[in-house]
């Protein structure tokens, strides 16, 4: 079955605590990205990535690392988390068409203390 | 199922109804269109599409319709049904790899 998964699926933690949330795909998409979604605000786009070791800042980027080793994973890093990260988190990903949809996983939903 | 809009705009229609549900975009440059069902507890799910060189298309229930001159979008989902109740996003790109989503639409479906 074409899926995005992430992990975990929910999380609480403290602040200034590491935390890493995977993603991985199996549709051998090129293209993923991870968004926020915050009460009446929508998603905003956090980081991209258009393929293996090629990535970029969305719109909120602060405070947030990725990485991107391996076409399937795409690991969103928190490396000192805050409080004003509390959000749900969704990866999605896509084919290399620039104008492809995306395939949304099922949300990661974090709490910073 | 997790809350992902706690003041949203909401809609509320009668089982077996059309719904409308309408969008402003932001950019003039966008050229590619989106729109998005999400329901509680889960990620977004691709609805219909629509270029900016059409003003509408069909789907299964749904239309897009989109009017350029005022950057409007609308989903027009037809004999709504229960299972439609959810928040719906409409989402822009301008052909790059940004996406810019609107803040949803949550459609009640009264039996």
């Amino acid at each position: 079955e074409a899926q995005v998964t992430q992990n975990p699926r929910y999380l609480i933690t403290v602040t200034g605590k590491k935390l890493t949330v995977t993603c991985s795909q199996n549709m051998n998409h090129e293209y993923m990205s991870w968004y926020r979604q915050d009460p009446g605000l929508g998603l905003r786009q956090i980081y991209y990535s258009m393929n293996v070791e090629v990535t970029d800042k969305g719109d909120v980027p602060e405070g947030y690392k990725v990485s991107r080793k391996e076409k399937r994973n795409f690991p969103l890093i928190l490396e000192s988390p805050s409080p004003n990260q509390t959000s749900l988190y969704f990866c999605a990903s896509s084919s290399n068409t620039l104008q492809e949809t995306q395939y949304f996983g099922p949300g990661t939903r974090l709490l910073v203390l | 199922g997790e809350s992902v809009g706690l003041h949203l705009p909401t809609l509320s229609v009668q089982e077996g109804d059309n719904s409308i549900i309408n969008c402003a975009y932001s950019n003039s440059a966008s050229d590619y269109f989106i729109w998005y069902k999400q329901e509680s507890g889960k990620g977004p799910q691709f609805i219909i599409d629509i270029r900016s060189n059409m003003d509408k298309r069909q789907g299964q229930r749904v239309t897009v319709l989109l009017n350029k001159t005022v950057k409007h979008l609308s989903l027009q989902i037809a004999a709504t049904q229960p299972g439609d109740s959810a928040v719906y996003f409409c989402a822009e790109n301008t052909g790059g790899f940004k996406t810019i989503f609107g803040a949803g639409t949550r459609l009640f479906v009264k039996a």
